[in-house]
This record gives structure tokens, sequence and C-alpha cells, in this order.
């Protein structure tokens, strides 16, 4: 079953621009973690959060996690063609077990 | 390039045949999980090893088994396959349970 979901499905922005996905999970987490993946090919860790911090960055990259809402965004500024992928937030549970990966979000950047 | 190594990149076979999957951890990393990708179901938890141990179990049908080995490697076998068993699996390890996980490229699976 799915615990985090992505939104929006699907984004379509210019290079320059900034890209904000959300993800929403259901049940308490130890960590969560954002992941690209580009085209069926393997997935690229991007970050990881962990339940007791709100707010990291990587770069491009700033990932924010409130855990009262049981929600994250990852924003990526300055949006490249390189960019273009799906990313995917999955969510570690207390036991470190498996990650629940949402459906993703599918960000296609034009130049 | 993660660390993680998966063979084979690409495996086509005929319904009812058995395979195996191959996966190497990071060097390491103690933890190895198998995961399954599909157009239907999306990522999904397959099962887990730390250690030669099984941890975790998750979506993973009885026809599927997994092992972990002294070196840490893992091979996933797969029988009695079936149309829909055709999916992108992945491996991924990490060095505790509470780490990132890194994934590998991943066996794309073709049952004709």
């Amino acid at each position: 079953s799915q615990q985090g979901e992505e939104d929006p499905q699907a984004l379509s922005i210019q290079e320059g621009e900034n890209a904000t996905m959300n993800c929403s999970y259901k049940t308490s987490i130890n960590n969560l973690q954002w992941y690209r993946q580009n085209s069926g090919r393997g997935l690229v860790h991007l970050i990881l959060i962990r339940s007791n911090e709100r707010e990291k960055h990587s770069g491009r990259l700033r990932v924010t996690l409130d855990t009262s809402k049981k929600s994250s965004s990852l924003l990526i500024t300055a949006s490249r063609a390189a960019d273009t992928a799906s990313y995917f937030c999955a969510t570690g549970n207390q036991a470190g077990t498996a990650l629940i990966f949402g459906k993703g979000t599918t960000l296609s950047v034009s130049s | 390039d993660s660390g993680v190594t998966q063979t084979p990149k690409h495996l086509i076979t005929a319904t009812g045949q058995r395979v195996t999957l191959r996966c190497s951890p990071r060097s390491g990393d103690l933890s190895v999980y198998w995961y399954q990708q599909s157009l239907d179901q999306g990522l999904q938890f397959l099962i887990q090893y730390y250690n030669g141990e099984e941890r975790a179990k998750g979506n993973i049908l009885e026809r599927f088994s997994a092992q972990q080995f002294p070196d840490l490697h893992s091979e996933l076998n797969l029988s009695s396959l079936e149309l829909g068993d055709s999916a992108l699996y992945f491996c991924a390890s990490s060095v505790t349970r509470e780490e990132t996980q890194y994934f590998g490229p991943g066996t794309r699976l073709l049952v004709l």
C-alpha cells in the first residue's frame, strides 16, 4: 500500500524556474527520503531528512518536513533540463525496514 | 554510481520459468532490500536482509524467495513466472537499518 502521496502527479516548467513537489504520508516515520528516477532507470538518492529535522538543503535542493501535518516538500531552484525526471518521496519506519514509496511526481523542464 | 551492482541488467524469459537476480551491496553495507517496480503497483518493497538474516517481508509472493550470503551479496529467486511478474527489480543497501538506502541500476524482467 502507498504511504507517501506526491502532489502534483506531473509538473511542467521552464528552465530557470523553481519546482516544488509535495508529499503526504499516513503513519509516524523515522525519516523521509527523496529520490530521482530518470526514465525507468535506477533511483538516485537526493536527500534524507529525519523526523526531528524541519529543513535540509543540498545544492539546489531544499526539503522541508512537517511531522504535525505528515507532509514534506521538495524545492528545486533554478531548474535545468537535466532535472527532468520522476521524483519520489519514501518514508522510513521506526523499525528501519522498508521504504514506502509514493507514486511520484513527473517533472518536465523545457529549455 | 551508487556502488550497488545488479546482474543481469535485462532478462527475457517465458511463463513458468525460474530466474535468479543477483545483487552486490555497497562495501560495508549490511542491509539489503529488494523492491519491485511495475506500472500498476509502483515501487513495492519485497524483502529485507540484515547481515544474512531475513528482517522484514513486504508484498512478496510465495513463488519468490531470497537469501543473503556470508559475503553479503543477495539473490532474489522468482519461480513459476507469470506475465504479471514483468517489472523492474531493484536492490538497495544501507549501512544500518535507519540510514539512506542506495539503489542499484535494477534488473528489467520481461516474461513472455
